[in-house]
């Protein structure tokens, strides 16, 4: 079946980095886009940007840019999220989602926790 | 770029209808329909039910619905289910490097 699969928790302190990584499965990898977005305890959704699987083209949501680079392995069909110079406030749930040019997102993953102490 | 407006909360008894609203200016919604709703049950990522204003994906009961007029993108649930229990979000894909979500919607079904 179509699922995403990501990494686990990950616990990091503030002005570190931090890589969440997302395997696909089930889909031609290339066909989609895969998209980040993350939520904060409690609070909502906030999407950070997206990456075309098959041409590797990114664009990332303005609160984000400069800090965070989206990359993908074709060949292992896995997506990774780099956020940098990680905050406090940057502790949220991190989800990967598949898309196409960011008008849905269709299938999620389970999510990765990221804790900035 | 603000969160799209969406009430806190919203409460239906079951077999009732009820609609959820996902309020913006007009370049939120950027002239576009690519507006997506999600359903988020606790602890559990988002579903997608909704896709381009009204589109069901595949297996998503027919009970959801979407519609938009305006600057107003709505879902109407019906026939309300004590598993419908859930927060909702609404999406708007303004351009390729904006999306924007609603606030969210905890719905109660009573």
């Amino acid at each position: 079946q179509v699922q995403l699969v990501q990494s686990g928790s990950e616990v990091k302190k503030s002005g570190a980095s931090v890589k969440v990584s997302c395997k696909a499965s089930g889909y031609i990898f290339t066909n989609y886009d895969i998209n980040w977005v993350r939520q904060a305890p409690g609070q909502g959704l906030e999407w950070m940007g997206w990456i075309a699987a098959d041409s590797g083209r990114t664009d990332y949501a303005q609160n984000f840019e400069g800090r965070v680079t989206l990359t993908t392995q074709r060949s292992t069909t896995t997506a990774y999220m780099e956020l940098k110079n990680l905050k406090s406030d940057d502790t949220a749930i991190y989800y990967c989602a598949r898309g196409w040019r960011v008008k849905w997102f269709d299938v999620w993953g389970q999510g990765t926790q990221v804790t900035v102490s | 770029q603000s969160a799209l407006t969406q009430p806190a909360s919203v409460s239906g008894s079951p077999g009732q209808s009820i609609t959820i609203s996902c309020s913006g200016s007009g370049s939120d919604f950027g002239g576009s329909n690519s507006v997506s709703w999600y359903q988020q049950h606790p602890g559990i990522a988002p579903k997608l039910i909704i896709s381009d204003v009204y589109n069901r994906p595949s297996g998503v009961s027919s009970r959801f619905s979407g519609s938009k007029s305006g600057n107003t993108a709505s879902l109407t649930i019906s026939g309300l289910q004590t598993e419908d229990e859930a927060h909702y979000y609404c999406a708007s894909s303004v351009t390729t490097s904006l999306v924007i979500f609603g606030g969210g919607t905890r719905l109660t079904v009573l």
